[in-house]
């Protein structure tokens, strides 16, 4: 079954780190692009970070400097390291690939995992 | 960076009527090497993931029912449900994907049955 599977989630102190999981099954990560979005209870969504095929990065303004993301292809899974966090972090985060679609990437996001939540206390 | 604007943000509909959502972008969405616009729109249900509905402002994804069009080009889009069901009361989000890498989402509009 194709699908990706949330992990590492939980509540922190504001100031501490913490790091999420995104594990893939169906397909392969390093062949994909893949993003990080997040939500704040009762708001929207708000994108935060993308891994590409070929391994480059990118980040928000608002976590930039702050959260790292990465990827283990052997692992098929795409890590978001947390580092001083805040209280705005509170949100549940999900991964998603991006679609590709007739040889162009689409920007849209076909493949979303259950989210897995992050809660930052002060 | 661009921003999306929906609206309205909140709807009521009776059921097996017409639902429309617009949602405006700062800037063209239009991609001159391919002449796609890169808009795309999600359903999102309490407690679930959004699910992609649309991409490329126009394309319906695979399962999605029929009743569910999109529409529009450059800064303007519509999400439009042709006679709602009860299983469509949701959150609706448009989202940009133009330029840096960076997506942005619309604020949502909340569908619900009147």
């Amino acid at each position: 079954e194709v699908q990706l599977v949330e992990s590492g989630g939980g509540l922190v102190q504001s100031g501490e780190s913490l790091t999420l999981s995104c594990t893939a099954s169906g397909f392969s990560v390093s062949n994909n692009y893949i993003n990080w979005v997040r939500q704040a209870p009762g708001k929207g969504l708000e994108w935060v970070s993308l891994i590409s095929s070929g391994g480059d990065t990118y980040y928000a303004d608002s976590v930039k400097g702050r959260i790292t993301i990465s990827r283990h292809n052997s692992k098929n899974t795409v890590y978001l390291q947390m580092d001083s966090l805040k209280t705005e972090d509170t949100a549940v985060y999900y991964c998603a690939r991006e679609l590709w679609s007739a040889g162009y990437r689409a920007g849209a996001l076909d493949l979303w995992g259950q989210g897995t939540l992050v809660t930052v206390s002060s | 960076d661009i921003v999306m604007t929906q609206s309205p943000d909140s709807l009521a509909v009776s059921l097996g009527e017409r639902a429309t959502i617009n949602c405006k972008s700062s800037q063209s969405l239009l991609y001159s090497y391919n002449n796609k616009n890169y808009l795309a729109w999600y359903q999102q249900k309490p407690g679930q993931p959004p699910k992609l509905l649309i991409h490329w402002a126009s394309i319906r994804e695979s399962g999605v029912p029929d009743r569910f069009s999109g529409s529009g080009s450059g800064t303007e889009f519509t999400l439009t449900i042709s006679s709602l069901q009860a299983e469509d009361v949701a959150v609706y989000y448009c989202q940009q994907y133009y330029s840096s890498h960076l997506i942005t989402f619309g604020q949502g509009t909340r569908l619900e049955i009147k």
